[in-house]
């Protein structure tokens, strides 16, 4: 079935630092790849997605590369700010675009001032 | 609206007790779907809605937990005979479009504690 991997786990930066957060897909029919952000007690907000057809999006601090032929892709944040500290899930879309969005198991990053 | 609105924010409820769970998307999406997220872990896929219709059921863990959304718009999650294994949170999301090509926006959670 749809399974989406991502690592690490958790991920501890200095403040300044980049971050890199890694996903696998299991569905070379996914074609939209978003990437949530949930800080404690929060609901998941987007804050970056690409499209099966582009290989790399960015947005200000913000960046996601996509390997289509090896099914990963990545979350990139550059410049670490003690704000962007919270769980980051990636998602992709099941076979066939049925609207299943299966996400990642998330990432808890912390950003040390 | 001016967001996905899910009621009541918080729910305890007895062992064996029913439960319904209440999402208003944002106006004018057709696409509705429910998650369950335990602590420490990702939303978990329960259903989605196409319009009135459940396009995508697969999640649904067992035949005690059942969803409707009769008018195409505010959803209910009912769970029957409650289990202390259906703690966690249940969101909801909604989309302007389906088929998996569109941000889907999530309500804030209704957080179900099963005693």
């Amino acid at each position: 079935g749809e399974n989406v991997e991502q690592h690490p786990s958790t991920l501890s930066v200095q403040e300044g630092d980049s971050a890199v957060i890694k996903c696998t897909y299991s569905d070379s029919a996914s074609n939209y790849l978003p990437w949530y952000k949930q800080e404690l007690g929060k609901r998941p907000q987007l804050i970056i997605d690409i499209r099966s057809n582009v290989g790399e999006k960015k947005d200000q601090r913000i960046a996601v590369t996509l390997n289509k032929t090896a099914k990963h892709f990545s979350l990139h944040i550059t410049e670490t700010q003690p704000e962007d500290s919270a769980v980051y899930f990636c998602a992709a879309y099941g076979s066939g675009n049925t609207g299943k969005l299966i996400f990642g198991q998330g990432t808890t990053l912390q950003v040390k001032p | 609206g001016a967001g996905v609105s899910q009621t009541p924010s918080n729910k305890v409820t007895e062992k064996g007790k029913y439960v319904e769970l209440r999402c208003d998307p944002i106006s004018g999406h057709t696409a509705l779907y429910w998650y369950r997220q335990s602590l420490g872990q990702g939303p978990e896929f329960l259903i989605y809605f196409q319009g009135t219709g459940a396009a995508d059921d697969s999640g649904l863990p067992n035949d005690r937990f059942f969803a409707v959304r009769p008018e195409g718009s505010v959803s209910t999650l009912k769970i029957q005979r409650t289990e202390r294994g259906d703690s966690a949170v249940y969101l909801c999301a909604s989309s302007l479009g389906g088929g998996g090509n569109t941000e889907a926006f999530f309500g804030q959670g209704t957080r179900l504690t099963v005693v």
